[in-house]
């Protein structure tokens, strides 16, 4: 079955510190994992995608197929990365749908 | 990015009305459209997915006849809540189908729904 789990429903660190967002998912086939974020009030944008590789607002995720993972990490969170942030599996039948873990909400506290 | 938008983006109705929310890709065709839905402290679930000039895919719970959706042009899907119920309040988030290239899915602003 198809799954994304999130395991942490709330992350809080100081300004600063690292940061890791957990996301483990379960796939048969070849995955396509993205990071989403929602900004309070905001719509649901795309933050970054394995695929690519690229460093987003300072964030970064590697697709780890042996631990089935896609961590999202950050060596020094800023406030304005106060947020929601979901891990979503897509397929490689390349039909943008997707499947959402539960949400890690991040809190930046100064 | 592409400009998706959403209409209206908020509304609230009287238990057993129906209800009809427009998705509208701006600026590229959308073949598909995804539905999700988003009840409040929880992760997106998608509803159905829809391709232009057919009829849409739901996912398994999502009752189709409760849940119209059209998808009559390449710029347009509406989803229609029809007899909707206070459990049916909850934020409905529409998607079209990836660029060409498979780069980024995008998404609109949704629509939270409020059934009294």
């Amino acid at each position: 079955a198809q799954r994304v789990t999130q395991p942490e429903k709330l992350l809080s660190v100081f300004k600063g510190a690292p940061v890791e967002l957990k996301c483990n998912y379960s796939y048969s086939g070849s995955p396509e994992l993205f990071w989403y974020v929602q900004y309070s009030r905001q719509r649901l944008q795309l933050l970054l995608r394995h695929i690519s590789r690229e460093s987003i607002k300072g964030f970064t995720a590697d697709l780890n197929k042996g631990e089935t993972s896609f961590h999202l990490k950050k060596p020094f969170a800023q406030e304005e990365d106060s947020a929601m942030y979901y891990c979503a599996l897509g397929g490689s039948s390349n039909t943008g749908k997707l499947i959402f873990g539960q949400g890690t909400t991040l809190q930046v506290k100064p | 990015g592409a400009v998706v938008s959403q209409h209206p983006s908020w509304v609230i109705c009287k238990s057993g009305t129906s209800v009809k929310i427009e998705c509208r890709s701006l600026d590229f065709q959308a073949t598909t459209m995804f539905w999700y839905r988003q009840f409040p402290k929880q992760s997106l679930m998608l509803m159905a997915t829809s391709n232009e000039g057919s009829k849409a895919t739901y996912e398994q719970g999502v009752e189709k006849d409760k849940f119209l959706i059209n998808h009559a042009s390449l710029t347009l899907s509406t989803l229609t809540v029809t007899s909707a119920h206070p459990e049916d309040s909850s934020f409905y988030i529409c998607s079209p189908a990836r660029d060409r290239g498979g780069e980024t899915q995008y998404f609109g602003p949704g629509t939270r729904l409020l059934v009294l």
